[in-house]
């Protein structure tokens, strides 16, 4: 069975400061795939990154980073010198190659105050 | 840059009444799917459709849901008979191939009255 847990419900930080997202799955799949979409208050889900098991290299985009680690089976979501615009809900999401649905987690909600 | 485009972007309906959510997907995509979203809840599976039928389908899609490709380019989702409940988000996605990163299209909000 394939399960996406976000722990954090609610995240709220001040501008600038650094935050990371936690991202913890579960599957027996040897082959999969992990995502995070950002869903800002307007609703729509809008694509930030996909990794493949098969590379556990971290990412980093700009203010974005991504650390996936296959031993704890995690997927954290860093976003550094957060902005206001950066307050959303955040979901990991987990796909096989078997099955090509999406697990998505419960989502995490950021506030960024200013 | 392509998109999955959605209509309407909210539509009203009394319960008991039918309903079509709308959907384009990226044109050279293969892969359809559509997924709900309860307000305040996490997103949820449907079902996708590939090669013009439905390759899998959580519990939620039961027999009042349908889908279809009616065309070339748009992609349906059919409630037949709309229940309270059902009052949510609902997102289509598509993607190229297995494996291959959804698209989301930028939802329908259904509120059943």
């Amino acid at each position: 069975a394939q399960k996406v847990t976000q722990a954090q419900t609610e995240i709220s930080v001040v501008e600038k400061e650094d935050v990371t997202l936690d991202c913890v799955y579960e599957t027996r799949d040897t082959t999969y795939y992990l995502f995070w979409y950002k869903q800002p208050p307007s609703g729509e889900l809008v694509f930030l990154i996909r990794r493949n098991s098969f590379d556990e290299q971290n990412e980093i985009s700009g203010r974005y980073s991504w650390n996936f680690q296959k031993s704890t089976s995690s997927f954290n979501f860093t976003i550094t010198a957060s902005q206001v615009v950066d307050s959303a809900v955040y979901f990991c999401a987990l796909r096989t190659l078997n099955n090509n649905d999406m697990r998505f987690g419960a989502g995490t909600r950021l506030t960024v105050k200013p | 840059e392509p998109e999955v485009t959605q209509t309407p972007s909210h539509q009203v309906t009394q319960m008991g009444q039918e309903v079509i959510l709308r959907c384009v997907p990226i044109s050279n995509h293969l892969y359809f799917y559509w997924y709900r979203q309860i307000l305040g809840q996490k997103v949820e599976f449907l079902v996708s459709f590939y090669n013009n039928e439905i390759s899998e389908k959580s519990e939620i899609f039961d027999d009042q849901f349908s889908v279809e490709r009616p065309d070339g380019s748009n992609f349906t989702l059919k409630i037949r008979s709309t229940k309270l409940e059902d009052s949510a988000m609902y997102f289509c996605a598509s993607n190229g191939g297995l494996g291959d990163t959804q698209y989301f299209g930028p939802g329908t909000r259904l509120t059943v009255l």
